[in-house]
């Protein structure tokens, strides 16, 4: 199965910085079909972005993604207080379906 | 909007088959992949399996032996089967939908615990 490892675990940083996370697969992600899900305490994960880049309706433009093949990156340009939270990427490229370990982006 | 909605017991004993059903608003469920999703406490998530119209299933390797998705268009529902619990199913279970194998349709989660 395609192990997904997202980096770094946790991310302390104040509202109004850019916030960087990477997700990297155990081989290339066909299709780049490489979702970032977005968590929060008590609540079901959200879908942000998929196909690596495109964002999901609704999501705000601070929200954008990059990659392809092994290598993904979402990027928040500006922390908002509503973005503290844990971030998910996950393939839907190959059976099984994975996700990452995730990526707790935390106030600082 | 499609909207889901999970429901069932959230107490198995160990050895027992837990059954959940999601009911399906907003939606054409002959239209969609419909399956589920959950997360060990502390874990990351974990895909369990799709279910299609036409009666197609696919689930993880993992649970496959024990893993049952099946859908009732008449009910707008589907449900999840899991045989011969152990204390390692212990999970928020998601029913979750999307257009393709992409879950971009969540329910709101329900909390399983294995005990006697």
């Amino acid at each position: 199965e395609v192990v997904l490892t997202q980096s770094p675990g946790t991310l302390s940083l104040s509202p109004g910085d850019r916030a960087t996370l990477s997700c990297r697969a155990s081989q290339s992600i066909s299709r780049n079909y490489l979702a970032w899900f977005q968590q929060k305490p008590g609540q079901a994960p959200r879908l942000l972005i998929y196909d690596a880049s495109v964002r999901a309706t609704g999501i705000p433009d601070r929200f954008s993604g990059s990659g392809s093949g092994t290598d993904f990156t979402l990027t928040i340009s500006r922390l908002e207080p509503e973005d503290f939270a844990v971030y998910y990427c996950q393939q839907s490229s190959f059976s099984p379906l994975t996700f990452g370990g995730g990526t707790k982006v935390e106030i600082k | 909007q499609v909207q889901l909605q999970e429901s069932g017991p959230g107490l198995v004993k160990p050895s027992e088959t837990l059954s959940l059903t999601c009911t399906v608003s907003g939606g054409f469920i002959s239209s969609y992949y419909w399956g589920w999703i959950r997360q060990p406490p502390g874990k990351r998530l974990e895909w369990i399996g799709y279910s299609r119209y036409s009666g197609s299933t696919i689930y993880n390797p993992s649970l496959k032996s024990r893993v049952t998705i099946s859908l009732d268009t008449s009910k707008s529902q589907f449900f999840l089967t899991l045989s011969s619990v152990t204390a390692a199913d212990a999970a928020v279970y998601y029913c979750v939908g999307g257009g393709g194998w992409l879950p971009d349709h969540w329910g709101q989660g329900t909390l399983v615990t294995a005990s006697s």
